[in-house]
This record gives structure tokens, C-alpha cells and sequence, in this order.
């Protein structure tokens, strides 16, 4: 079984412009999460979506966003990048919401200057 | 305070010794506990997940869970030098997301 995939595995953007990140799920997986890496702040929770609705969402500021498509695949969002926002961003899959396990793709290592 | 604290380390141990690798949590009704592996340059990798209190196994990894003490952790036996890398523990409540822990880098020596 294929796992999560993530594409592209890396950008370089300049300050004000804007970035979209794509996750596909393993299959049968109705759950994506994203997460962002930074050496500071480790793992952070961004959002997480279920049956094409954010389900929760953490504590980012409103440029960053997401959606999920009928067939489970996501994308987020990052508008008026910062040079803040340089980090790998994570996406996770899982069957479901709440207890399940979540496996991580292989990350978009985004690089703003 | 922090919701989930590990030590950050490098915690390191010879080959063929055993690894404990802790992690506290906060939140009381947390109830489901998870310990990733990431290599540096790559993504955390599931290797345990446990729910319910006292120990489980999985080959050379057993987790151990204390709901009352909100203490979770992970012995890695026979530790070999394929297993240096930062391991992340990760709590989950009910309905909401993954909380992780900063991490703790294990090193180990040949």
C-alpha cells in the first residue's frame, strides 16, 4: 500500500507571495492533518481535516488555510509568505478522526527569502 | 507549562544497552499516547502507539503508560546505532490533534 505522498518536496518563495502544498492520503485514509517543523517550535498542529471539513485547527494566523477534496486529497494554503514561515510542512493521514494513528509523508521543505 | 516535555538530550547509551527515552503530559483526559521516530532530514515515523495504562511490546520497544502519574515512555533493548535519531511522544485527546513533544535526540555508539 502506498503511503503519503507530498508534493513538492521543495520550494523557494520570496516574502509576499503565496505558496499551495498538496498531500494525498494512504488509501482509504479520510483524514489528513498538517503539521509545520521549525527547529524552535517543533512539531506544530496547523489543521486538520475530515470528510472535506476542518475539523480543528491550531494556532496560526488566517494566511495559512487548507481544504480536502471528495477524494480524501488536501492542500494548504500560505498567503503573504514570511520569512517566519520557512519550515517543513507535514502532512499526516489517518483513518479517521480521534484515535487513529497518523503517518506522515515526507514533508515540502519551503524556503522563504 | 508545557503540555508535553521531553528532555531534549542527546541521551547516549552503548550498543546493546537499554534506552529510556520519558515524556509528561499535561492535559488529564488525554487518552491516546504515541512515540515517533525522525531521522535527521526526514519525517517522524509511527513505532507505538498504547492507550490503556501499563506496558506494551513490540519487538525490541515497549511503551509504558501512567495515566495517574500522566507519564509515558519508551525502552528501546538491544539498542543499535540504526536506532540514533530524535524520538517525539505525542498525546492526543479525544476529538482533537496530535500534541507533540520537542524531542529527545538518542545517540547510539558502537
Amino acid at each position: 500500500k502506498a503511503g503519503v505522498t507530498q508534493t513538492p518536496r521543495y520550494l523557494i518563495k520570496t516574502r509576499g507571495q503565496q505558496v499551495t502544498l498538496s498531500c494525498s492520503p494512504i488509501s482509504g485514509h479520510r483524514s489528513v492533518s498538517w503539521y509545520q517543523q521549525t527547529p524552535g517550535q517543533g512539531l506544530q498542529f496547523l489543521f486538520e481535516y475530515f470528510s472535506e471539513t476542518q475539523r480543528n485547527k491550531g494556532n496560526f494566523p488566517g494566511r495559512f488555510s487548507g481544504r480536502q477534496f471528495s477524494n480524501s486529497r488536501s492542500e494548504m494554503n500560505v498567503s503573504t509568505l514570511e520569512l517566519g514561515d520557512s519550515a517543513l510542512y507535514l502532512c499526516a493521514s489517518s483513518l479517521g478522526t480521534g484515535w487513529n494513528e497518523q503517518y506522515f509523508g515526507p514533508g515540502t521543505r519551503l524556503t522563504v527569502t | 507549562q508545557k503540555e508535553v516535555e521531553q528532555n531534549s538530550g542527546p541521551l547516549s547509551v552503548p550498543e546493546g544497552a537499554i534506552a529510556s527515552l520519558n515524556c509528561t503530559y499535561s492535559d488529564r483526559v488525554s487518552q491516546s499516547f504515541f512515540w515517533y521516530r525522525q531521522y535527521s532530514g526526514k519525517s517522524p515515523e509511527l513505532i507505538m502507539s498504547i492507550y490503556s495504562n501499563g506496558d506494551k511490546e513490540d519487538g525490541r520497544f515497549t511503551a509504558q503508560l501512567n495515566k495517574a502519574s500522566q507519564y509515558v515512555s519508551l525502552l528501546i533493548r538491544d539498542s543499535q546505532p540504526s536506532d540514533s535519531a530524535t524520538y517525539l511522544c505525542a498525546v492526543m485527546r479525544a476529538g482533537t490533534a496530535l500534541i507533540f513533544g520537542k524531542g529527545t535526540t538518542l545517540s547510539v555508539s558502537s
